[in-house]
């Protein structure tokens, strides 16, 4: 049973357009969401995260939005541009002990981004 | 600035053949993962740790073996290759201070069972 959801495979946008990529969850005990970016032959590399306290989180092009009540997530680039074409996974955590941190990351499968000049 | 270090990059082995894939990290990190990526599977967890001397089961442990004796290393454990076993494989690791931060990845290990 899949706890993180990327419906989308695949997505295609306009060079300075606005690029939105969906996630769903269903375990509601995650606190901790996570996006990365991957390239072909590359790991992936952490792009942005939100807390479960938060709804909103931005950092330059990238804001990430939390709706807790409906178990999902968004992630927002604007522009888009050719550099941002790559797979975005989403991923998720929770507190398993107070000073011990989060669990592994749970990972969606993935939705690849072509942004076209 | 080496962060995450998985060796060899590339690997064939033949069905049956034992192997063991290599990470090493050296930015003091507690927690260490292994994670397989499949076409359409996304990244599935197959061990982690949280520590030295501590390991645990992800989703996809079968045919995998794992150990932890020190901080920086978490090799993984092919015991009998099986061509279900072609993937790339990643090792991650993560920082130990606070509950919410994000994993560092290694560049992958393409594996090839034949």
């Amino acid at each position: 049973d899949q706890q993180v959801k990327q419906n989308s495979p695949s997505l295609s946008v306009q060079e300075g357009r606005i690029s939105i990529l969906n996630c769903d969850y269903t375990n509601s005990m995650f606190d901790y969401f996570l996006w990365y970016k991957k390239y072909p032959a590359e790991g992936p590399t952490f792009l942005i995260s939100i807390s479960s306290i938060k709804d909103k989180n931005e950092d330059g092009r990238f804001t990430v939005f939390l709706n807790k009540s409906a178990k999902h997530l968004s992630l927002h680039i604007v522009p888009s541009q050719p550099g941002d074409s790559a797979v975005y996974f989403c991923a998720a955590s929770l507190v398993l002990w107070a000073n011990s941190g989060n669990t592994p990351l749970v990972f969606g499968k993935g939705t690849r981004l072509s942004v076209i000049a | 600035n080496a962060g995450v270090t998985q060796t060899p990059k590339f690997q064939v082995l033949k069905t049956g053949q034992s192997m063991t894939l290599q990470c090493a990290q050296d930015m003091n990190h507690e927690y260490m993962s292994w994670y397989r990526q499949d076409p359409g599977m996304g990244l599935r967890l197959i061990h982690y740790s949280v520590g030295a001397g501590i390991t645990d089961q992800g989703e996809v442990p079968n045919g995998y073996n794992v150990s932890r004796s020190t901080t920086e290393d978490f090799p993984l454990r092919l015991l009998s290759a099986a061509p279900s076993q072609t993937s790339v494989y990643f090792c991650a690791s993560r920082t130990p201070g606070g509950p919410n931060t994000e994993a560092f990845f290694g560049q992958g290990t393409r594996l090839t069972v034949v």
